[in-house]
């Protein structure tokens, strides 16, 4: 079964200082990943998709980026925090249609 | 562009009441519907999906039929238990581009013993 995994679950970073965050997918081949971002009482809003290695789609423009390593390998990045990128951020898989997003659990990012 | 409108919350029912959700959409084609469900302190989990007109997607009690006459995929659960108490995410893909889907702002649903 296809499972995937996400990491750190929480995050407190000071401003300025740097973020990786690292999503993995097993049991699965070329999936389509994508980082969300969730903000404190709202939904989601999509930051990065990429539907093969090294292909990555910015619907964002802002101080984050993402990048696939591996086929099953899903990062995100930022040089700088700003206090506005504070949320909660989550990965996601899907296959093609019709199925729907397999998401990771989350990681709970502070900047203070 | 593609969007998802869905009823703004909290709601707020007594257990084994009758739930809706309203859920309206705008896409061009024949995009995918979807709804999920989002514990507190969690990712989200698909509740259920409707890939074409008239489809009835349905898991754990909970229904929606994708009307796209009304463009409208509306969320309902007969009777609902305190363990529904969540938020439920109404979401859209136009099975283009990606796949990438496009999420309504989320109901917060609780539900009292």
């Amino acid at each position: 079964s296809q499972t995937i995994h996400q990491w750190p679950a929480t995050l407190v970073q000071p401003v300025g200082s740097p973020l990786s965050l690292e999503c993995t997918v097993e049991g699965t081949s070329n999936p389509n990943l994508y980082w969300y971002r969730q903000a404190a009482g709202r939904g989601l809003q999509l930051l990065f998709y990429s539907v093969g290695i090294g292909q990555i789609s910015s619907e964002v423009p802002q101080n984050l980026s993402a990048s696939r390593p591996q086929d099953r390998q899903f990062i995100l990045s930022s040089k700088k925090l700003l206090l506005s990128d504070s949320g909660f951020y989550l990965c996601a898989w899907r296959r093609d249609r019709p199925y729907g997003y397999t998401f990771g659990s989350g990681t709970r990012l502070t900047v203070v | 562009g593609n969007s998802v409108t869905q009823m703004e919350g909290p709601v707020t029912l007594s257990e084994e009441a009758f739930l809706t959700i309203n859920c309206t959409y705008t896409a061009t084609g024949y995009p995918s519907l979807f709804w999920y469900v989002q514990y507190p302190g969690e990712g989200l989990q698909l509740l259920l999906k409707a890939t074409k007109a008239d489809d009835k997607g349905s898991n754990k009690g909970f229904e929606a039929t994708y009307r796209k006459e009304t463009t409208s995929f509306h969320l309902e659960k007969g009777s609902v238990q305190v363990s529904d108490s969540a938020v439920y995410f109404c979401a859209l893909s136009d099975d283009t581009g990606g796949f990438k889907t496009i999420f309504g702002a989320g109901t917060r649903l609780f539900v009292k013993a």
